[in-house]
């Protein structure tokens, strides 16, 4: 099936720097999608991309859809402690008829 | 506005033994549903997912089965569980059309099979 290749699979950063992860597929997607799950818990939705080269922020989270439909990244400017967690990138394919495909995560520390 | 509802959020159960999460969906109709599990630290496995009553998907061959009696609930079920099957269960909805396939998760459970 369809593998979405997300990077890095873990970063630790300083309070206050900038954290850009990515996300990449072999295939065209419709649909670019972040969430981020803190521990225990179900995933949030973050942001929601559904246009070749759209760029959408949500505060401090800028996403962008890249313009050959087949990559997205997330950027998060002067991060918290509350930062913290596990960023899922998603997207769906150009048959709309499938489930989601799901990246593996990045998670995220933020040292203080 | 749409809910979403998990129970029970733990559960411990001994290997061999049956299993029931139910999922239910609050403020929309004719919702796509699924079923996730995530192991510790890792990413997110589709389990099951429908996009009816009665209407059930398989991702993958496991112990595990899926059904949908009402429009609104998932059931996640197991006849006899194995150590394996611990983990982190998930329930999401999407819509069913209109060309927005955001999925929205319910808080999980989480199992563990001793």
């Amino acid at each position: 099936g369809q593998q979405l290749n997300q990077s890095p699979q873990s970063m630790f950063i300083q309070e206050g720097e900038d954290v850009s992860m990515n996300c990449t597929s072999s295939s065209i997607f419709n649909t670019w999608l972040w969430y981020k799950q803190d521990p225990g818990e179900g995933p949030v939705l973050l942001i929601a991309l559904y246009k070749a080269g759209e760029l959408t922020s949500n505060g401090r989270l800028t996403a962008q859809f890249g313009t050959t439909r087949k990559d997205s990244f997330l950027n998060i400017s002067a991060s918290i402690p509350s930062d913290v967690g596990i960023y899922f990138c998603a997207g769906e394919d150009t048959s709309g008829n499938t489930p989601l495909v799901f990246g593996k995560g990045t998670r995220l520390s933020v040292i203080a | 506005s749409q809910t979403i509802h998990q129970w029970p959020a733990t559960l411990v159960q001994p290997v061999g033994s049956p299993l029931s999460l139910e999922c239910t969906v609050e403020g929309t109709s004719n919702p796509n549903l699924y079923w996730y599990r995530q192991a510790a630290g890792r990413g997110l496995q589709l389990l099951f997912y429908s996009v009816g009553i009665g209407q059930i998907s398989s991702e993958v061959p496991q112990n595990l089965s899926a059904s949908r009696p009402q429009d609104r609930q998932f059931i996640l079920s197991s006849k006899k569980l194995l150590l394996s099957d611990s983990g982190f269960y998930l329930c999401a909805w999407g819509r069913a059309a209109g060309g927005y396939n955001e999925q929205f998760f319910g808080p999980g459970t989480r199992l563990t099979v001793l």
